[in-house]
């Protein structure tokens, strides 16, 4: 089954320790992206990747880091974690080439940061 | 810089009521036009899409017409179900400008009672 999965699902932590969200696609798509969903706001993009090894900044990446060592997978870190970054946490593959390219979104990672 | 507005909620109304949730658009190039729906406690999934001018999208008795003139894209439905309570997010992107970026509207909330 084509999907995006991310880990974990749930996770609540304490300022300042640092923490992963894995996200990772078994649809070999170019594509990968961080969205975080706050109320309100809808869903900004943090951080997003062309392919391995290339990434580059969304609208609101102050406070991320992103890694893409492998096509599947591109995890999101935060060094740092405050409690302005206590939000729902969706990653996002497509395809990319010369057409409109559907984007699958994962189920989504909810942090609250204490 | 591409930018959603769509109509505030939460929506309200009673089953086989009409619906309609305005979303208008500010882009500089020639988006793509979709609306993604997200049910309770799950991520997005594509609802519909148009991506040219005069396109009309429809998915599960949804339709939206991608309306250049207006800068229009408004979410209808003719007899609306309980199962459609969801939040409707109504975004774009400029593909064809190489972006795979997806620009949110701040989404949605309809409820549906019985």
């Amino acid at each position: 089954e084509a999907q995006v999965t991310q880990n974990p699902r749930y996770l609540i932590t304490v300022t300042g320790k640092k923490l992963t969200v894995t996200c990772s696609q078994n649809m070999n798509h170019e594509y990968m992206s961080w969205y975080r969903q706050d109320p309100g706001l809808g869903l900004r993009q943090i951080y997003y990747s062309m392919n391995v090894e290339v990434t580059d900044k969304g609208d609101v990446p102050e406070g991320y880091k992103v890694s893409r060592k492998e096509k599947r997978n591109f995890p999101l870190i935060l060094e740092s974690p405050s409690p302005n970054q206590t939000s729902l946490y969706f990653c996002a593959s497509s395809e990319i080439g010369g057409g409109y390219y559907e984007q699958y979104f994962g189920p989504g990672t909810r942090l609250t940061v204490t | 810089g591409n930018s959603v507005t769509q109509m505030e909620g939460p929506v309200t109304l009673s089953e086989e009521a009409f619906l309609t949730i305005n979303c208008t658009y500010t882009a500089t190039g020639y988006p793509s036009l979709f609306w993604y729906v997200q049910y309770p406690g799950e991520g997005l999934q594509l609802l519909l899409k148009a991506t040219k001018a005069d396109d009309k999208g429809s998915n599960k008795g949804f339709e939206a017409t991608y309306r250049k003139e207006t800068t229009s894209f408004h979410l209808e439905k003719g007899s609306v179900q309980v199962s459609d309570s969801a939040v409707y997010f109504c975004a774009l992107s400029d593909q064809g400008a190489g972006s795979y970026q997806l620009t949110f509207g701040k989404g949605t909330k309809l409820s549906v009672i019985p």
